[in-house]
């Protein structure tokens, strides 16, 4: 159990376009998921934690504008790059977590951005 | 402010045990988590600890003393696959946010 998918797996864009990453939690209801970045040989960097049906909070130096944070559903959240630049080409992470006693982040598969 | 640290490499035969040590200063913790990640995959998870001593799942094994903020992830009967980044992570606040450490970078030998 505790599945979380993510789509696309890949995706390769032009600079100046925006991209849109959904992330799924399969069997089970996110009531909080997470999203994360993550640069080549570096840890996992949390970008925000959105709660179905509220804003997201992101972390310091990220930027709302930019990276917009949609939890429309218990099972759905999108994360959508904004006006994308080379420097943003990154591993996009997502985790959902199902709330109450359970504490364990369940992670997607990742979604590999290019910006051209 | 948050800081976890954990050596960056570590190399070790097949076969043995192999133990990767975590501290961690974290303004609130909830739980202490020990993710394994492949090179270009997503975390998968490894264990979780909330209070202090010793939980044992299979090969692998992890520790926590919360009043030295200090953890470790003990892995037994080394294989391969086991070749991988460790990641040891921190839940803190109201929603459990994880900050994760550099991760640790096994590579496993014949």
């Amino acid at each position: 159990g505790a599945v979380v998918s993510q789509h696309p797996s890949w995706v390769i864009c032009k600079s100046g376009t925006s991209v849109k990453i959904e992330c799924r939690s399969l069997d089970f209801q996110a009531t909080t998921m997470f999203w994360y970045r993550q640069f080549p040989k570096q840890s996992l960097m949390l970008m925000a934690t959105s709660n179905e049906g509220s804003k997201a909070t992101y972390e310091q130096g990220v930027e709302k504008d930019k990276f917009l944070i949609n939890h429309a559903s218990l099972t759905l959240s999108t994360l959508t790059v904004t006006s994308a630049h080379p420097e943003d080409s990154s591993f996009y992470i997502c985790s959902g977590r199902s709330g109450g006693s359970q504490e364990t982040q369940y992670f997607g598969p990742g979604t590999r951005l290019l910006v051209l | 402010g948050q800081n976890i640290d954990q050596p960056t490499e570590m190399t070790a035969t097949e076969g043995a045990i192999v133990q990767i040590n975590c501290t961690y200063q974290t303004s609130g913790f909830n739980g202490l988590f020990w993710y394994q990640q492949h090179a270009g995959e997503a975390p998968t998870f490894l264990s979780y600890n909330v209070l202090d001593g010793l939980e044992e799942k299979g090969r692998f094994s992890s520790f926590l003393s919360r009043s030295k903020g200090y953890s470790y992830l003990l892995l037994k009967e080394l294989q391969m696959k086991d070749s991988a980044s460790y990641l040891c992570a921190v839940s803190f606040g109201g929603y459990n946010k994880l900050i994760f450490g550099a991760g640790t970078r096994l590579a496993v030998h014949p």
